[in-house]
Parts: C-alpha cells; sequence; structure tokens
C-alpha cells in the first residue's frame, strides 16, 4: 500500500530552527508537496519538490531525495505565526495525491 | 477575491438526511476536489473531476456523489447521512490535472446526529 510517515506533533522555540521529516512509500513518484493549515482553516501551499535538493523561499526550504523516499520541510527564524500543521504530500504514478497525517508544530517564547 | 467558495461552513445534521454541500470557484480551474480530513488522519479523497461533465471516484467515495454541470460548481450530496460521515470537508481545485499546486476552500464542517 501507499504511505506518508510524518511525526505527529514537534514543539520548537521562537527564534530556532525546526527540520519537519517525510518519508513515503508510493506506487510511482511526480511531485512532493508540503502544505501548511493553521487550526480550523484550509491548507495552503508552500513549497513543490520533483527533483532531487533543496528548494528554498525565504525562511522555508525543503529538500527531497527520491532515492530514500525523503522529504524534508525547514523553517528558521521561527515565528510563533508558523504554529500549526504542516501536511506532506506525494504525487503518485496515477497522479493522484496520496497525504501524510499532518505535522503540528508547537512554538513555545 | 478569487478563490473557492464553500458552503455551509457548518452544519449539524440529523442522521438519514441529505445533505448538500456547495463548492464554487472563480479561478476557472479545471480539476475539483473533494477531501475529508479526520482527526490522526490524512486528508482523503472523496470524488475528484478533471474536466466539467466528467467525474471520478477516490478513495472514500461510498455514501458520496459529486456532479460537474459546468467549470465553476462542484457540489458534493451525501444522500442518506451517517454518524462516521462526521468530519470537515474541504474542496479544492487546480489549474491542471496533475500537475498544479491545490488551491482549497475554507472546509465545511458537518456533525451528523
Amino acid at each position: 500500500g501507499q504511505n506518508i510517515d510524518q511525526p505527529t506533533e514537534m514543539t520548537a522555540t521562537e527564534g530556532a530552527i525546526v527540520q519537519i521529516n517525510c518519508t513515503y512509500q508510493t506506487s510511482g513518484f511526480n511531485g512532493l508537496f508540503w502544505y501548511q493549515q493553521h487550526a480550523g482553516e484550509a491548507p495552503t501551499f508552500l513549497s513543490y519538490n520533483v527533483l532531487d535538493g533543496l528548494e528554498e523561499k525565504g525562511r522555508f526550504s525543503s529538500f527531497l531525495s527520491r532515492s530514500k523516499g525523503y522529504s524534508y520541510l525547514l523553517l528558521k527564524e521561527l515565528q510563533m505565526k508558523d504554529s500549526a500543521s504542516y501536511l506532506c504530500a506525494v504525487r503518485d504514478s496515477n497522479y493522484q495525491l496520496i497525504w501524510g497525517a499532518g505535522t503540528k508544530l508547537i512554538i513555545k517564547p | 477575491i478569487a478563490g473557492i467558495t464553500q458552503a455551509p461552513t457548518s452544519q449539524i445534521l440529523a442522521a438519514g438526511r441529505r445533505m448538500t454541500l456547495r463548492c464554487t470557484q472563480d479561478m476557472r480551474h479545471n480539476a475539483m476536489y473533494w477531501y475529508r480530513q479526520d482527526l490522526g488522519l490524512g486528508l482523503r479523497l472523496i470524488h475528484y473531476s478533471n474536466t466539467a461533465g466528467t467525474t471520478g471516484k477516490g478513495e472514500v467515495p461510498d455514501g458520496y456523489s459529486v456532479s460537474r454541470a459546468n467549470t465553476d460548481d462542484f457540489p458534493l450530496t451525501l444522500a442518506s447521512a451517517v454518524p462516521s460521515q462526521t468530519s470537515v470537508y474541504f474542496c479544492a481545485s487546480s489549474d491542471s490535472t496533475g500537475v498544479g499546486e491545490l488551491f482549497f476552500g475554507e472546509g465545511s464542517r458537518l456533525t451528523v446526529l
């Protein structure tokens, strides 16, 4: 079966750096997405990786290793507003999105 | 403001009742999707539509139906609601099948008693 694994919850301190990991086992691969979802709100797009390597976008970076079935989202200079759930999703060979359960990130002052 | 509008935002429903969740987008996206989100689980695809006039079944289609009469609207119907359909429902769209990022509506919280 297809599977996306992410930690359920992480805690970090304001101003620090946090890395949220995502491992996947899917039938084929056509890209990996990271979304941010604040409590009670809709998911919003953060990043997209289809080739190996690091994609940087401001304070957020996303890394992909297709051979290892692994990605991470790196958040720098954490702010209180970064408290949210972070969803990893992989597009499989049928171009369907397979979603992880999300990682709830708690930022402490 | 362009985007996706869902209605209602919240609804309490008696089991056995029929319910339609509405979804409208004004971005002229071809592909539209309905997901449900339950605590501890990833988003699960209920139904999708790659273009107006076509629909397909997702991972958890039983008990739900959809239609896509035009590009903008993609309603989700629960013919006879059951308590296990208590969930938050998200409608989403993307500008091309299997390629673009998804844009989500604000969600519809449905409680079936």
